[in-house]
C-alpha cells in the first residue's frame, strides 16, 4: 500500500528553525512535493524534489533521500504567518499524488 | 505563474437542491483538472479527474451521478453536486497542473459548501 508518515503536530518559536520530517512508501516514485495549507484555505505549492539532495528556496528548504523514502522540510526564521499545515506529497509511478493529513505547525511568539 | 480560479468561494443551499462549482485555469490550458474534497482536520481526498472532451474518471466510492463533472473547454471544468444532503457539506477544491511531471498542482481557492 501507499503510506505517508509525518508528525501530527509541531510547535516552534518565532525566529527559530524547524524541521518537518516525512517518510513515505509508494508504488514507484516520481518526485515529492511539499505544500502549505492554512486553515480553511487551499494548499499552496512550496517545493519539489525528484533527485536526492537539498533544494533551497528562500527561508524554506526541502531534502530528499529516495533510498530511505525520506524527506524533510526546513523552515528558517520562523514567522507567525508560517503557522499552517505542511503536506508531504509523493508522486507514484502513475504520477498520482498521494496525500496525507500533514503536520500542523504552531508558531509561538 | 499558473493561476486557478474557483467560484463560488462559499455557498449555502437547502437539502435536495443542486450546486454548481466552476474551476478555471486563467493563464494556461489544462487538459486535465482534479476535484478534491476535504472534511475538517482530514486529508485531501481526490474525487475525480476531469478530462477535457471526455468523461471524468471517478475515484472508488464517489458517485458519478451525484457529482457531475463537465470539462467543456481547456480552461473550464465544473462540478455539480446534485440533490445535495447535509453530509455533502465539505470543502471542495479544484486543481490543475501544467504539462510536465515536475509541474506542481495549482489549486483554486476552494468552495465551502454547507447544505442545510
Amino acid at each position: 500500500g501507499q503510506n505517508i508518515d509525518q508528525p501530527t503536530e509541531m510547535t516552534a518559536t518565532e525566529g527559530a528553525i524547524v524541521q518537518i520530517n516525512c517518510t513515505y512508501q509508494t508504488s514507484g516514485f516520481n518526485g515529492l512535493f511539499w505544500y502549505q495549507q492554512h486553515a480553511g484555505e487551499a494548499p499552496t505549492f512550496l517545493s519539489y524534489n525528484v533527485l536526492d539532495g537539498l533544494e533551497e528556496k528562500g527561508r524554506f528548504s526541502s531534502f530528499l533521500s529516495r533510498s530511505k523514502g525520506y524527506s524533510y522540510l526546513l523552515l528558517k526564521e520562523l514567522q507567525m504567518k508560517d503557522s499552517a499545515s505542511y503536506l508531504c506529497v509523493p508522486q507514484d509511478s502513475n504520477y498520482q499524488l498521494i496525500w496525507g493529513a500533514g503536520t500542523k505547525l504552531i508558531i509561538k511568539p | 505563474g499558473a493561476v486557478v480560479s474557483q467560484h463560488p468561494s462559499w455557498v449555502i443551499c437547502k437539502s435536495g437542491t443542486s450546486v454548481k462549482i466552476e474551476c478555471r485555469s486563467l493563464d494556461f490550458q489544462a487538459t486535465t483538472m482534479f476535484w478534491y474534497r476535504q472534511f475538517p482536520k482530514q486529508s485531501l481526498m481526490l474525487m475525480a479527474t476531469s478530462n477535457e472532451g471526455s468523461k471524468a474518471t471517478y475515484e472508488q466510492g464517489v458517485e458519478k451521478d451525484k457529482f457531475l463533472i463537465n470539462h467543456a473547454s481547456l480552461t473550464l471544468s465544473t462540478l455539480t453536486v446534485t440533490s445535495a444532503h447535509p453530509e455533502d457539506s465539505s470543502f471542495y477544491i479544484c486543481s490543475a497542473r501544467m504539462v510536465g511531471e515536475s509541474s506542481p498542482l495549482h489549486f483554486g481557492n476552494g468552495t465551502r459548501l454547507t447544505v442545510t
